[in-house]
C-alpha cells in the first residue's frame, strides 16, 4: 500500500512569506502528526490531528497552524516566515493515537532566505 | 515532562563490529519505546519497538530490551554492515498522560566503514 506522501519535497521562501505543506497519510490512518527537524533542536513535535480535531500541540508559536480534512489529509501552515523556520518538516500517520506505530513521510525541506 | 537521552555521537565502526547505542528515558507513565532510523534524504523508519517492561524488540539483526528498572532501551547489533550507516533515534510515547506524542532523543549518526 502507498506510504505517507508529503508535498512538496523542497521549498524556498522569503522571510515574511507564508507557506502551506501537505501530507497524505496511509489509507485508513486517521491520526496525523507533524514534526520539525533541525540540526540544533532535533525532532520537535508540532501537533497531532485525529478525525479532523487537533488532539495535541507542541511548544511552537501561533504562526504554526494545521488542519485535517475529512479524508484524513493534513496541511500545516507557517505564516510570517523567519530564517529559523528553515527545517525538514516531517509528517507521520498512524491508525489511532500516535502512541501506536507511526509511519513517516520523506518530509518537506523548507529553506527561508 | 517526558525526555529521551541518547549517547553522544557520531559513531564510526568497521564492518562486522558489534554495535551498542545507549538510550535512557524519563516518563511519568508507562511509555512505549521505539527506535527509528533515518537514511540520508529520507524520513524516519520504525526499526523496532517495545510496549512494556522486559519486552524485546528486534528487526534486521537489531535488538533492544525495555528495562524499566534502569529506564533504558539500548540498541544492539552483533555485526554491522555498511548499509546500516544512518541516523538512529530513540523515542517514547506515553499514552497514560494527556499527550500521546512521540518524544525523540537527539539522534546519533552511525558510519560503518568497509
Amino acid at each position: 500500500k502507498a506510504g505517507v506522501t508529503q508535498t512538496p519535497r523542497y521549498l524556498i521562501k522569503t522571510r515574511g512569506q507564508q507557506v502551506t505543506l501537505s501530507c497524505s497519510p496511509i489509507s485508513g490512518h486517521r491520526s496525523v502528526s507533524w514534526y520539525q527537524q533541525t540540526p540544533g533542536q532535533g525532532l520537535q513535535f508540532l501537533f497531532e490531528y485525529f478525525s479532523e480535531t487537533q488532539r495535541n500541540k507542541g511548544n511552537f508559536p501561533g504562526r504554526f497552524s494545521g488542519r485535517q480534512f475529512s479524508n484524513s489529509r493534513s496541511e500545516m501552515n507557517v505564516s510570517t516566515l523567519e530564517l529559523g523556520d528553515s527545517a525538514l518538516y516531517l509528517c507521520a500517520s498512524s491508525l489511532v493515537l500516535q502512541g501506536t506505530e507511526a509511519f513517516f513521510g520523506q518530509g518537506t525541506r523548507l529553506t527561508v532566505v | 515532562g517526558d525526555s529521551v537521552t541518547q549517547m553522544e555521537g557520531p559513531v564510526t565502526l568497521s564492518e562486522e563490529a558489534f554495535l551498542t547505542i545507549n538510550c535512557t528515558y524519563t516518563a511519568t507513565g508507562y511509555p512505549s519505546l521505539f527506535w527509528y532510523v533515518q537514511y540520508p534524504g529520507e524520513g524516519l523508519q520504525l526499526l523496532l519497538k517495545a510496549t512494556k517492561a522486559d519486552d524485546k524488540g528486534s528487526n534486521k539483526g537489531f535488538e533492544a530490551t525495555y528495562r524499566k528498572e534502569t529506564t533504558s532501551f539500548h540498541l544492539e547489533k552483533g555485526s554491522v554492515q555498511v548499509s546500516d550507516s544512518a541516523v538512529y533515534f530513540c523515542a517514547l510515547s506515553d499514552l497514560t498522560g494527556a499527550n500521546s506524542k512521540l518524544t525523540f532523543g537527539k539522534g546519533i549518526t552511525l558510519s560503518v566503514r568497509p
